[in-house]
């Protein structure tokens, strides 16, 4: 299984802006990379995805180094309800599947703590 | 649409006690995962099923815990005998096809004392 590393934790202020990096310097060419957050008492849910370009979305943005070593998952304004536990995560691609499915492998993330 | 079912939220049993967790996934969804999460630890995946097949169970401690996956919708998780190191939250998880994005349910809090 492809690996990734994160910082174990982060601090940001509220309303400021938060880069949550991850390596992953095994990454083959047509893994997708994938970022879940964890709230308090609650199960992970999907942030957002990429492959090479810069994605953006409601929740976030993700920024993807040009040689795909390195990721950022980028929240442009910190607030209160975004403290949680952020998970990047290495996804194959559909088409290089032998099978119909991929594992999906959690490492430990990074909390990232909000101050007010 | 209805998110991942799971119940019970907690349950609280004695060591070599038997439990049971039950999960209703999104409707729709053929690939389904149980994840087990320890204190401060990221889930790890236990089994993974496509429909009715089981495709991953690497990770199950099968001397003592066991899953199915009825006509392909609701899943049952269980562990008999349960152990100390058996606490954690157990997740439920699902999506469309197994390459897809996963949605999880928010867990069964299991304590073993």
């Amino acid at each position: 299984d492809a690996k990734t590393t994160q910082p174990n934790s982060m601090e940001s202020n509220e309303e400021e802006p938060v880069h949550l990096p991850c390596n992953h310097s095994t990454i083959s060419g047509t893994d997708y990379i994938h970022w879940y957050r964890q709230l308090p008492s609650q199960g992970p849910e999907y942030v957002i995805h990429g492959l090479t370009s810069n994605v953006n979305n409601r929740m976030a943005s993700l920024a993807i180094a040009e040689d795909r070593k390195s990721s950022t998952l980028i929240l442009h304004r910190a607030t209160l309800r975004d403290a949680a536990v952020y998970y990047c995560i290495l996804r194959a691609a559909y088409l290089d599947l032998k099978t119909s499915y991929d594992k999906v492998i959690f490492g430990p993330g990074t909390s990232l703590s909000v101050i007010p | 649409e209805a998110g991942v079912a799971q119940s019970p939220r907690y349950k609280i049993i004695e060591k070599r006690q038997s439990v049971a967790f039950w999960c209703n996934p999104i409707s729709g969804h053929a690939t389904l995962y149980w994840y087990q999460q320890i204190l401060g630890q990221g889930p790890k995946l236990l089994i993974q099923f496509q429909n009715n097949g089981v495709v991953d169970d690497s990770q199950l401690p099968k001397d003592r815990f066991s899953a199915e996956r009825l006509k392909g919708v609701d899943s049952t998780l269980k562990i008999q005998p349960a152990k100390l190191e058996d606490s954690a939250v157990y997740l439920c998880a699902s999506s469309r096809r197994g390459y897809e994005k996963l949605f999880f349910g928010s867990g069964t809090q299991l304590s073993v004392l």
